[in-house]
């Protein structure tokens, strides 16, 4: 399966900043994910990208917050915009496929924003 | 309502006991049912890919699918302390379909 690194792994961010999380996966993969993990809540999936076009953001997720960049097939940035003590969270990507099929993820970035 | 419930714990258990995790949830499409296992500052990693009803079976660790309830099982024979983490389960309508569905997951504590 493929090997994702993710950084940074985590960060302390004050308000109204913006923080950029790369994503490097070892292999190409035509489809990369981002989540975010709240705690005590459900992954959630903030958006979709595919290299060569917009990402596509699911409900209560947008483009102006979360923008996200793909310019290649093993490579992705998620950015966190304008943030506040609400965006404190772990934001993971993850790429489909491996052996049992299912879902690769990175080992993910803590941020707090105070 | 949630369409996946899980308990979120801690389930305390001791070392060599069987562990029984679960997870309910409310659509009849659902066909394809993960379990994920978490370790604390790690991304999930794939334990268990089951489609349909019925058992799966991979070393100590045990998937059951019940769709007639809509209920699934993760059991985990002769815990060990190492298994010590939070399990997710996550279920799909197709083997593509990229919109999994996520419980909360349980953390799970294996005390040696």
């Amino acid at each position: 399966s493929a090997v994702i690194s993710q950084k940074p792994s985590r960060d302390i961010c004050q308000r109204g900043t913006s923080l950029t999380i790369q994503c490097q996966v070892d292999s190409q993969v035509t489809m990369m994910f981002w989540y975010r993990q709240q705690p005590g809540q459900s992954l959630t999936l903030i958006a979709t990208a595919n290299q060569g076009s917009e990402a596509t953001y699911e409900s209560g997720f947008v483009i102006d917050k979360f923008p996200i960049s793909r310019p290649n097939l093993t490579f992705s940035t998620l950015t966190v915009s304008n943030m506040s003590p609400e965006d404190s969270s772990i934001y993971l990507c993850s790429v489909e496929g491996g052996p049992a099929g299912g879902y690769t993820f990175g080992s993910g970035t803590r941020l707090t924003v105070v | 309502q949630k369409e996946v419930e899980q308990d979120p714990g801690p389930l305390s258990v001791p070392e060599g006991a069987i562990v029984s995790l679960n997870c309910t949830y409310s659509n009849s499409a659902f066909q394809y049912f993960m379990w994920y296992r978490q370790y604390s500052r790690k991304g999930p990693e794939l334990l268990m890919y089951t489609y349909s009803s019925g058992n799966k079976e991979d070393g100590r660790f045990t998937a059951q699918v019940d769709k007639s309830s809509k209920y699934i099982s993760l059991f985990i024979r002769d815990s060990q302390p190492s298994d010590s983490a939070t399990y997710l389960c996550a279920m799909s309508r197709g083997a593509s379909n990229y919109q999994l569905i996520w419980g909360a997951g349980t953390k799970l504590i294996i005390k040696p």
